[in-house]
């Protein structure tokens, strides 16, 4: 079985300009989770989406926006990017009703703002 | 006070050796606890699940959690360089989103 596939793996942007991450889910798993990873903060919980809702909202400015696709599929966008949003971005996935907390991540989409 | 507190390291030890990671945690409603293992440029991935207080093993993994002291543990036992990675800890209190400790990068020297 296919893991999660998160594209772009590597990307560079500019301070003001926006990005989109791309997330395909384990094949069957209807939740999906974003989770920002910096070296000062460590691992930042997003968002969660299930069957294209939003279940769960972590705690980031209206700048970092998702949705989720009726294939489970998964988008992240980050608007009027800042020095800041420097991070490895990354994607979970889990078989929603199994083991609670259980996630399946892909390795991640690397952005750099210059 | 961070819900979750965990000694970021580095921590460096010889092959064999037994190795104890750690995290606390402030929000009595945990339920489930995780460990999770980071190798450079990879994503984490699941290593211990534990519901609840007790000790769960697992070949030469150990995860412990004391709920009483809000503290949990995660041993290595016969430690090898393949063992070398960052540990997550990881917790909820149930359909709420992880939070992970910040990591622990652990180097084990041939």
């Amino acid at each position: 079985k296919a893991g999660v596939t998160q594209t772009p793996r590597y990307l560079i942007k500019t301070r003001g300009q926006q990005v989109t991450l791309s997330c395909s889910p384990i094949s069957g798993h209807r939740s999906v989770s974003w989770y920002q990873q910096t070296p000062g903060q460590g691992l930042q919980f997003l968002f969660e989406y299930f069957s294209e809702t939003q279940r769960n909202k972590g705690n980031f400015p209206g700048r970092f926006s998702g949705r989720q696709f009726s294939n489970s599929r998964s988008e992240m966008n980050v608007s009027t990017l800042e020095l800041g949003d420097s991070a490895l971005y990354l994607c979970a996935s889990s078989p929603f009703g199994e083991r609670i907390g259980e996630l399946f991540f892909g390795e991640g989409s690397r952005l750099t703002v210059l | 006070q961070k819900e979750v507190e965990q000694d970021p390291g580095p921590l460096s030890v010889p092959e064999g050796a037994i190795v104890s990671l750690n995290c606390t945690y402030s929000n009595s409603a945990f339920q489930y606890f995780m460990w999770y293992r980071q190798y450079s440029r990879k994503g984490p991935e699941l290593l211990m699940y534990t519901y609840s207080s007790g000790n769960k093993e697992d070949g030469r993994f150990t995860a412990q959690v004391d709920k009483s002291s809000k503290y949990i543990s995660l041993f290595i036992r016969d430690s090898q360089p393949s063992d070398s990675a960052t540990y997550l800890c990881a917790m909820n209190s149930g359909n709420t989103p992880l939070v992970f400790g910040k990591g622990t990068r652990l180097s084990v020297i041939a």
